[in-house]
């Protein structure tokens, strides 16, 4: 089984829709992340949570929100989703060794 | 401002050739240095990293170099194999940014028979 796992896959959706990506791990790791990632450009931090009583901001958090609800789980929201949120969305997280970030399979969103 | 970036978007191969990948950053104050794979459809997943006084480091059939004085990385690859075709990835992490990654744009390794 998978040691990070993203729901859904795939998204498509319509401007304007609000949208909830979840994460899961099974690593017991306290940190965790959300990227994005635009074709032909590397991943670019959204929001980071150390544990569950600590979110961070990343370079590109307008426009998202996220919810840690336990250690395990770390929710990305876009409330009113827009056609340049359109892009693939990846979850991690991370030990004491934080530079080491293990990856979900990763979000396909579609905002039409 | 401070970024991670790559010098070549694609490179191609013949399988068992040694591959090299380079990588120039611009933050000096970065920590560590970190090579990920991406495949296909999958998230990235962590190669070798190398600490920031260091200068090489070697794993299984890779080998990172850091060159401070130039700024530059690159990720050798030995004897290539097919399995190897995939996007790889530089990022830096400063220790005083908490566990944050900077991400370069990713070089695409094309492996031929």
């Amino acid at each position: 089984d998978a040691d990070v796992t993203q729901t859904p896959r795939n998204r498509i959706t319509k401007t304007g829709k609000r949208i909830m990506l979840e994460c899961s791990q099974t690593k017991g790791h306290d940190r965790m992340y959300w990227y994005r990632q635009d074709p032909g450009l590397g991943l670019r931090l959204i929001y980071y949570s150390f544990d569950v009583k600590d979110i961070n901001k990343g370079e590109i958090s307008d426009g998202y929100s996220v919810s840690r609800q336990a250690q395990a789980k770390f929710s990305l929201s876009l409330e009113s989703a827009i056609p340049n949120q359109t892009a693939l969305y990846f979850c991690a997280t991370a030990g004491a060794a934080a530079y080491t970030q293990y990856f979900g399979p990763g979000t396909r969103l579609t905002v039409l | 401002g401070e970024s991670v970036g790559l010098h070549l978007p694609t490179l191609s191969v013949q399988e068992g050739d040694n591959s090299i990948i380079n990588c120039a950053y611009s933050n000096s104050a970065s920590d560590y240095f970190i090579w990920y794979k991406q495949e296909s459809g999958k998230g990235p997943q962590f190669i070798i990293d190398i600490r920031s006084n260091m200068d090489k480091r070697q794993g299984q059939r890779v080998t990172v170099l850091l060159n401070k004085t130039v700024k530059h990385l690159s990720l050798q690859i030995a004897a290539t194999q097919p399995g190897d075709s995939a996007v790889y990835f530089c990022a830096e992490n400063k220790a005083t940014s908490g566990s944050r990654l900077t991400f370069g744009e990713g070089t695409q390794l094309t492996v031929n028979p």
